[in-house]
């Protein structure tokens, strides 16, 4: 079983839905990224978190340390949000990187 | 300040050859990982560097080496190549290990035939 679990894997929005992404975790953690790549492979780093709750924008991401869960939200979608978003988490022991699978996110106009 | 960068973006091999990625951190970033992401297994962790020598690795034949050089340039090797190597190879660069905060470069998209 993989430590980081994504759900959806695959989503189909119109534009302008509230879209949003889940991701549960079993191990113990020092920090959540949720990550964006575009076609063609660039990873970017949306946010960060370690507590509550981050906005930038139209992206929301929350966090429950007790509940191991982390949502992110994408208010008014765009086709420009097209990508994957990865859900990616720092162990607390080894300082490593452990990455979901994705979550493939289609905007359409 | 300059990004990550991988060289060669794009790559093609033949099964049984050898393949060398390079990889620049960040100005300032000693710590470089390595990662291969399938369709299938998503984003896997390969190793990472740090002052030259390889802290942590993942769960990878021996055929996956890597190396650090003292200005932090990174390489990996892959020998005899499998058609199941066909992967996008990328790597990312923090300040040191532990660090929250990772950069990704824009990968090697490497084809063995």
């Amino acid at each position: 079983k993989n430590e980081v679990e994504q759900s959806p894997q695959n989503l189909t929005a119109q534009e302008g839905e509230f879209i949003t992404i889940n991701c549960s975790y079993s191990v113990g953690i020092s920090a959540l990224h949720w990550l964006q790549q575009h076609p063609g492979g660039g990873i970017v780093s949306l946010f960060m978190l370690s507590s509550g709750k981050k906005k930038h924008g139209r992206l929301i991401a929350t966090i429950n340390i007790q509940e191991k869960h982390s949502s992110l939200h994408i208010t008014a979608s765009h086709p420009r949000d097209s990508a994957v978003y990865i859900c990616a988490v720092i162990k607390n022991t080894g300082n490593q990187f452990y990455f979901g699978t994705g979550t493939s996110l289609t905007v359409i106009p | 300040k300059a990004g990550v960068t991988q060289t060669p973006r794009y790559l093609i091999k033949t099964r049984g050859q050898q393949v060398t990625l390079s990889c620049s951190p960040i100005s300032g970033h000693r710590s470089v990982s390595w990662y291969q992401q399938t369709p299938g297994q998503g984003l896997q962790f390969l190793f990472e560097y740090f002052s030259e020598t390889q802290r942590n690795k993942g769960n990878f034949p021996g055929r996956f080496s890597g190396r650090q050089f003292s200005n932090s340039r990174s390489e990996m090797n892959v020998s005899t190549l499998e058609l199941g190597d066909s992967a996008l190879y990328l790597c990312a660069s923090r300040r040191q290990v532990g660090a929250y905060e990772q950069y990704f470069g824009p990968g090697t998209r490497l084809t063995v035939t």
